[in-house]
């Protein structure tokens, strides 16, 4: 059974930094694309960024690019997202998801979520 | 890229079937979509997905009730029968080259 368990939100300051982990398991990780997703409080869901199986391809919307980062640790089967200079409008629950199949770029399975508050 | 258009609301009786449209912007006609269901306070779950060619394909566990299919640029997901645990959020996604895209999703009401 495919499990996904995102740690790491919490409450950070305007231009502050925070990392969430998602702890992979029940699949073959490193052959699988990740991605995350975040859904702002009574919002809609919005994509943030993929990252293929070896790493070597990374994407992110235009709202992150430059801000955040995501990497992942095939040998913890580990997914991350570096947050730097968080802004209010990221303020969202994050969730990490694996790609359906290497063929088919949307989410197959999701994670509970983690709550990034940007507040002062 | 591609932008996926969802009415922002439906409702159905118990007990009786509804029909959720999403619809692929011009030159994505072909994309294949996947609907996922949010219910209220709980992470998504992704249902199927949806090809072109009207093939769907449902996720582990997805009832019978629920199906899929297409026509053009439009995707529909169908539920049939529906119990009170159906009211919920859909959402379609699909995706491009270097990016993801999902529609603003359709809030369910079971009356």
């Amino acid at each position: 059974e495919v499990q996904l368990l995102e740690s790491g939100g919490g409450l950070v300051q305007p231009g502050g930094s925070l990392r969430l982990s998602c702890a992979a398991s029940g699949f073959t990780f490193s052959t699988s694309a990740m991605s995350w997703v975040r859904q702002a409080p009574g919002k809609g869901l919005e994509w943030v960024s993929t990252i293929s199986g070896s790493g070597d391809s990374i994407y992110y919307a235009d709202s992150v690019k430059g801000r955040f980062t995501i990497s992942r640790d095939n040998s913890k089967n580990m997914l991350y997202l570096q947050m730097n200079s968080l802004r209010a409008e990221d303020t969202a629950v994050y969730s990490c998801t694996k790609n359906l199949s290497p063929d088919v770029a949307v989410s197959g399975n999701w994670g509970q979520g983690s709550l990034v508050t940007v507040s002062s | 890229q591609p932008v996926l258009t969802q009415s922002s609301s439906a409702s159905a009786s118990l007990g009786s079937s509804v029909k959720l449209t999403c619809t692929l912007s011009s030159g994505h006609s072909s994309n294949i979509i996947a609907w996922h269901q949010q219910q209220p306070g709980k992470a998504p779950r992704y249902l199927m997905k949806v090809e072109g060619s009207e093939n769907y394909s449902k996720g582990s566990g997805v009832p019978d009730r629920f199906s899929g299919s297409s026509s053009g640029a439009d995707r529909y997901l169908t539920i049939s029968n529906l119990q009170s645990e159906d009211e919920a959020d859909y959402y379609c996604e699909t995706w491009d080259t270097n990016t993801r895209v999902f529609g603003g999703g359709t809030k369910l009401t079971v009356l």
